[in-house]
Parts: C-alpha cells; structure tokens; sequence
C-alpha cells in the first residue's frame, strides 16, 4: 500500500515570491506522482505529473515538481507566485505494480497575498 | 464539451431520504470512480469501477451504492441520508495505465443533509 504526507496543511505566502509545497510518500513499488490544484467551488485538475523519465516535470502555468527517489519526495515548486494561484494543491501517488486507484495527500491550502 | 459532468451540482435533503447523483464522461475511459471530500478538504475514494470491476473502499457504508447502466455512466445512490453525509461528492475517470491513471474529476455535487 502506499501513503502521501503533505507537511504542510497551509501555506501563506506574498505575491511575487517563491513557493515550495511538500509532498512524501512511501510505496514498496515503483510509482506514479501527481500535484492536482482545486480553485475554490471547483473540481480538482491535474497541475502535473511523474510517470518516468526526467525527475524534473513541469506545468504550463510555471509549476515545477522533482521527483526525489531517495527522499521519496515530490515537492511543487514556482519561482513567483500570483494571486490567482490561491487555491488547494494535493499530491498523490499511484503505483504501477501496485493498487492503480490514487492515493491523495490531506492538501495543502496556498494563500497568495497582495 | 464538458469531460466529465455531474448533476445535480447542489442538494438539500433531509435526513431519511434517498438521493441519486449523476455522473457522466465522454472520455472514452474505462475506469470510474467516486470521491467524498469533507469539510476540510481530506479527499476519501469510496468506489472504483474498471470494466465491471467494483472496488470498495471497506469504510463506506453499505448504505452508499454505485451503479454503473454503461461505461460512460457511474451514478451513486445514497439511502437513508445522514448528517454525516454531507460533504462534497465528486465524480472522476481515468483512462491508463500509460496516463499513470490520472484522474479527470467532474465539478462536484454538493450534498446538505438537514
């Protein structure tokens, strides 16, 4: 079975700065990871993922996410933040030899401030 | 053209009742699935449906049931509505295992039990 930790349930941050929201998990197969953003009042979408291949993944929207296999780490990174980037972020993990039915972090909640 | 869609997106009911929620995708994806995402935003799987192939999660109550007439279609059927059921329901699918079964979620139904 596999789990997700998002140490952070919330994360206050000005405009224009950077923002790091983390994300553990722990699989005894290999896995697929995932960050999913939720707009307030919306589903979630996909923001980006790791399937394999470069570590280093990124959203069109200036996201990034690296997969850290021996921290077992996937933390979501952007360089500045905008305020339209308030919103809810969960991580979640798949595993290809295991469950495919995700598993999801307790989110992280990014409050952008002006 | 909405992926995946849900009706209705609020209800109000009492407690006792029974209510449906549907669901539908126009993806193409073989896999289904249903959501319970509190009040404070923790996501909870309750059921997954892949080519006839339920899979429960073992916490949801037998009161909860999903039913599938194709593959485009996973409506949740809830009897006797409790106050503890309130909460956001979200519909979802995937297609994979070469998308890593990323899920397309549908906007939500918002559920109030009176």
């Amino acid at each position: 079975a596999q789990s997700v930790t998002q140490l952070d349930s919330q994360v206050p941050v000005f405009e224009e700065a950077p923002v790091e929201l983390r994300c553990n998990y722990s699989s005894s197969v290999s896995v697929y990871l995932f960050w999913y953003v939720q707009y307030p009042n919306q589903g979630l979408q996909l923001l980006l993922k790791y399937l394999s291949g470069s570590t280093l993944v990124e959203s069109i929207n200036g996201f990034e996410a690296e997969f850290n296999k021996s921290q077992t780490s996937f933390h979501l990174r952007k360089p500045s933040v905008h305020i339209s980037d308030t919103a809810e972020y969960f991580c979640a993990v798949s595993a290809p030899g295991g469950s495919y039915i995700p598993t999801f972090g307790r989110g992280t909640s990014l409050i952008v401030h002006p | 053209d909405t992926a995946v869609s849900q009706t209705p997106k609020y209800l109000v009911t009492q407690m006792g009742n029974d209510k449906s929620i549907k669901c539908e995708q126009n993806l193409g994806h073989d896999t289904m699935y249903w959501y319970k995402q509190d009040s404070k935003k923790f996501l909870k799987i309750m059921f997954s449906y892949n080519n006839k192939e339920l899979i429960i999660n073992e916490t949801v109550p037998n009161r909860f049931s999903p039913k599938s007439p194709d593959k485009a279609h996973l409506n949740l059927h809830i009897n006797s509505l409790e106050l503890g059921d309130s909460a956001v329901y979200f519909c979802a699918s995937s297609q994979g295992p070469g998308t890593g079964y990323e899920q397309y979620f549908g906007p939500g139904t918002r559920l109030t039990v009176t």
